[in-house]
């Protein structure tokens, strides 16, 4: 039981380019969010999905899309990737319980 | 004023001491609140949970909320040099939630270390 597994584990973009991060889950649970953590901010939530087919914005969307694959996978995608997007993502599911997320072990992502 | 407050630290303590963590909230709808715990380059891991008011302890770890003054504690006994992580404080509001989809929103961590 692998937990929440994110890919790729490091990158380094130019400004503009395009990537997509990667996160699966094999706890059979319904919700998957999608998060990202600046020094001094803390974690924010940028795109989540109660379930498989729906996905809502959260409270940092600008510059990201998101699919949910399946119910095991729930991808970010930056489309021209920015300076500003410099950060940590993590990506989290929850088996619908309130406040019970387990996270991923996380995404560091260099914008230069 | 963000809706979760939380000191940033850093904290340091002696092995040994109680550790005391706090947060507070300006939204009195929010009815849960986590303890979340970070080690170092890590994803967070949840500590401890508890709904509305009173007190919740596992283990070393003791969790507080009061809801009359929107104060949320997280008491650490006999810290352990293990202890030494980032720890987060996190509510979630039944309001924003629909589907089984809970919506948590964090304070900024305390990183705290425990010196042996």
């Amino acid at each position: 039981n692998a937990g929440v597994t994110q890919t790729p584990k490091f990158q380094v973009l130019k400004t503009g380019q395009s990537m997509t991060l990667q996160c699966a889950q094999d706890m059979n649970h319904n919700s998957m969010y999608w998060y990202r953590q600046d020094p001094g901010m803390g974690l924010r939530l940028i795109y989540y999905s109660a379930s498989e087919g729906t996905t809502d914005k959260g409270e940092v969307p600008n510059g990201y899309n998101v699919s949910r694959l399946n119910k095991r996978e729930f991808s970010l995608r930056l489309e021209s990737a920015a300076p500003s997007q410099t950060s940590v993502y993590f990506c989290a599911s929850s088996p619908g319980v309130a406040g019970q997320q387990y996270f991923g072990p996380g995404t560091r992502l260099t914008v230069t | 004023q963000k809706e979760v407050e939380q000191d940033p630290g850093p904290l340091s303590v002696p092995e040994g001491a109680i550790v005391s963590l706090n947060c507070t909230y300006s939204n009195s709808a929010f009815q849960y609140f986590m303890w979340y715990r970070q080690y170092s380059r890590k994803g967070p891991e949840l500590l401890m949970y508890t709904y509305s008011s009173g007190n919740k302890e596992d283990g070393r770890f003791t969790a507080q909320v009061d809801k009359s003054s929107k104060y949320i504690s997280l008491f650490i006994r006999d810290s352990q040099p293990s202890d030494s992580a980032t720890y987060l404080c996190a509510t979630e509001n039944v309001a924003y939630s629909g589907a089984g989809s809970y919506q948590l929103t964090f304070g900024k961590g305390t990183k705290l270390s425990v010196i042996p």
